[in-house]
């Protein structure tokens, strides 16, 4: 069974402190790995996807990164107007019609 | 450029009551999906389609139906609302299963049942 498994569930940053969040995942076969951010009271709005490992994908102050058994979302120098919860989602070959989510990480950025 | 629009925004239901919550996307998408979000699980699918007039059950379909009679439109029906429904229930459209820009999502719909 598909799964996908997000850490830490929270995370709180100064502003300027660069650090990283994890998605690690088990899927039969990946057909793609997916990055959302979420704003409280908001739909989650799509940022990345990447199909294999090695694969990098950048906006802005994000870097998005694949292994064969996890991604990695950079964050470089983070602003307040970062602040949100940060989805991961996989599509396998066992569920091509859908995509499985992570239950996400919470991140602050201070001032 | 409205992409993905779900009504109504909130809601508080009966236990038992039933209701209907509608999604609608401009954008042509085949695919569309319902999920529900608590706190601490993340979101889980309850229903999809793959296009019109078809309809398959995801993760969590229990005490929910759909129907898909056009392709802009996407219904999710509760029954009779049960207390564990209480949510925040999503809606979301894809052009296809391989799409590059992922899944479109609504803004959601607070549902509380007591």
């Amino acid at each position: 069974e598909d799964q996908v498994t997000q850490s830490p569930e929270a995370l709180r940053l100064q502003e300027g402190e660069s650090s990283s969040l994890n998605c690690s995942y088990t899927v039969s076969g990946l057909r793609g790995l997916f990055w959302y951010r979420q704003d409280p009271g908001k739909g989650p709005e799509f940022l990345f996807t990447l199909y294999s490992a090695g694969e990098e994908k950048e906006k802005e102050r994000l870097k998005a990164t694949l292994t064969k058994k996890e991604s990695f979302l950079h964050i470089t120098a983070p602003k307040p107007e970062d602040s949100a919860t940060y989805l991961c989602a996989v599509r396998g070959y066992s569920s091509a019609s859908k995509i499985i989510f992570g239950s996400g990480t919470r991140l602050s950025i201070r001032p | 450029n409205a992409g993905v629009t779900q009504t109504p925004k909130f809601r508080v239901l009966k236990t038992g009551q039933s209701m209907t919550l509608l999604c609608a996307q401009d954008m042509n998408h085949e695919y569309m999906y319902w999920y529900r979000q608590d706190p601490g699980m993340g979101l889980r699918l309850i229903h999809y389609s793959v296009g019109e007039g078809t309809t398959a059950k995801g993760e969590v379909p229990d005490g929910y139906n759909v129907s898909r009679l056009k392709k802009q439109n996407f219904l999710l029906g509760l029954e009779s609302a049960a207390p564990s429904q209480t949510s925040v229930y999503f809606c979301a459209s894809s052009y296809g299963q391989l799409s590059n820009y992922g899944y479109t999502f609504g803004s959601g719909t607070r549902l509380t049942v007591v």
